[in-house]
């Protein structure tokens, strides 16, 4: 079945550090990528998305590029701030699979930024 | 619009007992999902709705489990009897199609002692 593999957390950083938080996926078929972030407190608010090969979501200064050839999608940000600070969650969502839609999720990465 | 909203914000029931968990997804999103986070490991899949009908139950653990979405609207998720090991946050999702963003609730922790 589809699966999702985040890098091991928790990252901590201070602040205006480079961020990676790597992600790779197995999945049949041609699915579209997704990450979320849960801040504390709150539900997951979905951060960038990408549905095919090559392409680049972006939101907030965060970036990821959809990697066919490597199964990624990796979360990029430049300049991380302290607002940052969050939960995580890459995942994956597959059309050729019994329900359209489901998301299959990533153990998730807490992220903390210290000033 | 308002987003999904998810009714208790935190239950706390004895191995045993019952509970209910409700979802109402924001007004017009046909798809709604219901999702569970166990321990700090990752978020799976329970259940998804599009209307009033379940098109995939595949995630549903047993048959202790039971998702109701009457008229198509809100949701229900109850659990009867249940163990420890129901314990985590249970998440709602609702989209307007298959592949649209799902737009999550703040999730429902439960604890059972």
């Amino acid at each position: 079945g589809d699966s999702v593999t985040q890098m091991e957390g928790p990252v901590t950083l201070s602040e205006e550090a480079f961020l990676t938080i790597n992600c790779t996926y197995t999945a049949t078929g041609y699915p579209s990528l997704f990450w979320y972030v849960q801040y504390p407190g709150e539900g997951l608010q979905l951060l960038l998305k990408a549905t095919k090969a090559d392409d680049k979501g972006s939101n907030k200064g965060f970036e990821a590029t959809y990697r066919k050839e490597t199964t990624s999608f990796h979360l990029e940000k430049g300049s991380v701030q302290v607002s940052d600070s969050a939960v995580y969650f890459c995942a994956l969502t597959n059309a050729g699979g019994t329900s359209y839609g489901k998301l299959t999720f990533g153990q998730g990465t807490i992220l903390t930024v210290h000033p | 619009e308002a987003g999904v909203t998810q009714f208790p914000s935190h239950s706390v029931i004895e191995k045993g007992q019952t509970v209910t968990l409700r979802c109402d997804p924001i007004s017009g999103h046909d798809n709604l999902y219901w999702y569970r986070r166990v321990m700090g490991k990752e978020i799976k899949f329970l259940l998804h709705f599009v209307k009033e009908s379940k098109q995939d139950e595949s995630g549903m653990p047993n048959n202790r489990f039971l998702a109701e979405r009457t008229g198509g609207t809100y949701s229900t998720l109850k659990v009867q009897p249940a163990e420890l090991e129901d314990s985590g946050v249970y998440f709602c999702a609702s989209s307007r199609g298959g592949l649209a963003g799902q737009y999550f609730g703040p999730g429902t922790r439960l604890t059972v002692t």
